[in-house]
């Protein structure tokens, strides 16, 4: 297995550009998620879904949207990029039913000029 | 929501001695606590967790303890080597880990000192 996937590792946009960071897993996890990283703040949830077709908003869920057409793919998309959502972004995975584990992925760290 | 303090932000210890990471939760219904070790330029990855009906996990140098009534939790390392410098997070979840349900702390940098 693969894991948990993202594309692209680095990006580096324009403000008020737009773009879509892609995750997919193979582990047939229910549970996706996105997170931001920004220096010593953690780890901060922007939007997660709890299976197809289901999205929730996080704590940080500004500015940028998700879809969850399929159960392995998880995309985030940033309709007018700010300097704000410069941020190493994290996708994560996990099976339902509390199990618990999150899986994350290796990260796409993107630069908004 | 959920709040999780961490603590200390640096440690640095020598190689071979024992390390501690301390973290707080505010939600009195969080029941499952995660500990992440990140590298650097990877992604944060399980080393360790612990739900609230024990009171401590071991998996061989590494150990987490659980006080519910004080609402906080350790990881410590013991006989510390060079492969475990990297940033530590610890969470916190109501829900068991569930998609919605991680809230992480700022994260531990720890350096082993040779």
């Amino acid at each position: 297995n693969a894991g948990v996937t993202q594309t692209p590792k680095f990006q580096v946009l324009k403000t008020g550009q737009s773009m879509t960071l892609q995750c997919a897993q193979d582990m047939n996890h229910e549970y996706m998620s996105w997170y931001r990283q920004d220096p010593g703040m953690g780890l901060r949830l922007i939007h997660y879904s709890v299976g197809a077709g289901i999205t929730d908003q996080g704590e940080v869920p500004n500015g940028y949207n998700v879809s969850r057409s399929t159960t392995e793919d998880f995309p985030l998309r940033l309709l007018s990029a700010a300097p704000s959502q410069t941020s190493v972004y994290f996708c994560a995975s996990s099976y339902s039913g509390g199990a618990g584990t999150q899986y994350f992925g290796p990260g796409t760290r993107l630069t908004v000029l | 929501g959920e709040n999780v303090e961490q603590h200390p932000s640096t440690l640095s210890v020598q190689e071979g001695d024992s390390a501690v990471i301390k973290c707080t939760y505010s939600d009195s219904a969080s029941n499952y606590f995660p500990w992440y070790k990140q590298e650097l330029g990877k992604g944060p990855q399980l080393i360790i967790d612990i739900r609230s009906n024990v009171g401590e996990k071991k998996d061989q140098r590494i150990a987490v303890t659980l006080n519910k009534t004080a609402k906080h939790f350790s990881l410590h390392i013991t006989e510390t080597q060079p492969e475990d410098s990297a940033v530590y997070f610890c969470a916190a979840s109501s829900t068991g880990g569930g998609a919605d349900g991680l809230t992480f702390g700022k994260g531990t940098h720890l350096i082993i000192q040779p």
